[in-house]
């Protein structure tokens, strides 16, 4: 079983939808999450980061932790095709950047 | 402000040949790592230079040698390449310590045949 496992997709929606990414984990040792997009022929990028359980919200994009659940998700709320990339998220520890665990990514397009 | 760049971008090795992929960052960066993608695996660390002058192996090292040239640099050697090597390398920098932003480049798409 993997650490962390991430629903491969494709995803597909239309303009202005509401997505919701998931990742669940198995390592309750976990503290800090990320969300990074993926652009394709392109290096990953953070989106979002999250320290322990609870909401935060940057402009359309939500990040929510459950760690009672070891369960993590990223919400964006009216999507746009300016949005359609692969999503990875990753946790780690202690947040330092050597120890990071990816999951494998969400293929997501949004169609105009 | 150029960030992480790699070089090559595009890479075709025959097995048993060597290559180098480079790795250059310009954030003063403390940390720098090497990353492999593979389809439904994620990223997977392959070595990581926490300070200049020290290397780590990560989850998987095998069959690849790296050199932290310098503060800038970071290099990872294929000594005898193998289609199990076939893959997009991803170079990474960030400060030294806890709660840092990883940096990614753009990438070195590797096929070995």
């Amino acid at each position: 079983q993997k650490e962390v496992e991430q629903d491969p997709g494709p995803l597909s929606v239309p303009e202005g939808a509401i997505v919701s990414l998931n990742c669940t984990y198995s390592n309750s040792a976990f503290q800090y999450f990320m969300w990074y997009r993926q652009y394709s022929r392109k290096g990953p990028e953070l989106l979002m980061y999250t320290y322990s359980s609870g909401n935060k919200e940057d402009g359309r994009f939500t990040a929510q932790v459950d760690k009672s659940s070891k369960y993590i998700s990223l919400f964006i709320r009216d999507s746009q095709p300016s949005d359609s990339a692969t999503y990875l998220c990753a946790m780690s520890l202690s947040g330092s950047a050597r120890q990071l665990t990816f999951g494998s990514g969400t293929q997501l397009t949004v169609l105009p | 402000n150029a960030g992480v760049t790699q070089t090559p971008k595009f890479q075709v090795l025959k097995t048993g040949q060597s290559m180098t992929l480079q790795c250059a960052q310009d954030m003063n960066h403390n940390s720098m790592y090497w990353y492999r993608q593979d389809p439904g695996m994620g990223l997977r660390l392959i070595y990581y230079s926490a300070s200049e002058g020290t290397t780590d192996k990560g989850e998987v090292p095998n069959g690849y040698n790296v050199s932290r040239l310098n503060k800038r640099e970071f290099s990872l050697r294929l000594e005898s390449a193998a289609p199990s090597q076939t893959s997009v390398y991803f170079c990474a920098s960030s400060w030294l310590g806890e709660n840092t932003e990883a940096f990614f480049g753009q990438g070195t798409r590797l096929t070995v045949v």
